[in-house]
């Protein structure tokens, strides 16, 4: 089984500003890792995700996450935040299943508040 | 638009009444999903299917819960004699099926469900 945490549920900062999401997760088993994105009154966004090779991943506007397998962590980070990226992160993990299909285990979300 | 689409966005309903929603996959896509969003909280997976076969059923997935995907088309998620536990956005994704654990899942805008 895996689980997922989100360590802060609130981050506030200021535009510009640079910015961490942290995430943890437990599992037994190889995972692949995601980060979802979710703006006010729409639908969940992938952001980006981590399935093997190279530890660090970017999206592309501007967010990068990197794997640390030793601490079991996926953080997602951004040199500098805009008004635009308002929204809550979710981190999610799914482990290799038979059949081949990713059922994600998500965590409770971070929502980020960027002032002006 | 050629995303997951949901139907209806909202819905209020009494206590004890059955409520159904129906979500449409983006076309060729093989597996659906369902997840369950209460307020402040991640979304939790409830049932898979892969064409229209129901490959997995949460244990959030009381006697009371339903789903169905009729020719590996459109989904509909039943609730009968709801409850105000059952309160919540339900949301349904859709992804290519590529025989592998890795492709996206794409999610639809959600169903919000307020039960009185």
């Amino acid at each position: 089984a895996q689980s997922v945490t989100q360590l802060d549920s609130q981050v506030p900062v200021f535009e510009e500003a640079p910015v961490e999401l942290r995430c943890n997760y437990s599992s037994s088993v190889s995972v692949y890792l995601f980060w979802y994105v979710q703006y006010p009154n729409q639908g969940l966004q992938l952001l980006l995700k981590y399935l093997s090779g190279s530890t660090l991943v970017e999206s592309i506007n501007g967010f990068e996450a990197e794997f640390n397998k030793s601490q079991t962590s996926f953080h997602l980070r951004k040199p500098s935040v805009h008004i635009s990226d308002t929204a809550e992160y979710f981190c999610a993990v799914s482990g290799l299943r038979s059949g081949g299909y990713n059922k994600l285990i998500f965590g409770a979300g971070t929502r980020l508040a960027v002032h002006p | 638009d050629t995303g997951v689409s949901q139907n209806p966005r909202h819905k209020i309903t009494k206590r004890g009444q059955n409520v159904t929603f129906r979500c449409d996959p983006i076309s060729e896509h093989n597996r659906l999903y369902w997840y369950r969003q209460t307020l402040g909280q991640g979304p939790e997976f409830l049932t898979y299917f892969q064409n229209e076969a129901q490959l997995e059923k949460s244990r959030l997935l009381s006697d009371r819960f339903s789903a169905e995907r009729p020719k590996g088309s459109f989904s509909t998620l039943e609730i009968q004699r709801t409850e105000q536990g059952d309160s919540a956005m339900y949301l349904c994704a859709s992804s290519l099926g590529s025989g592998t654990s890795t492709d996206t899942q794409y999610f639809g805008p959600g169903t919000r469900l307020t039960v009185l």
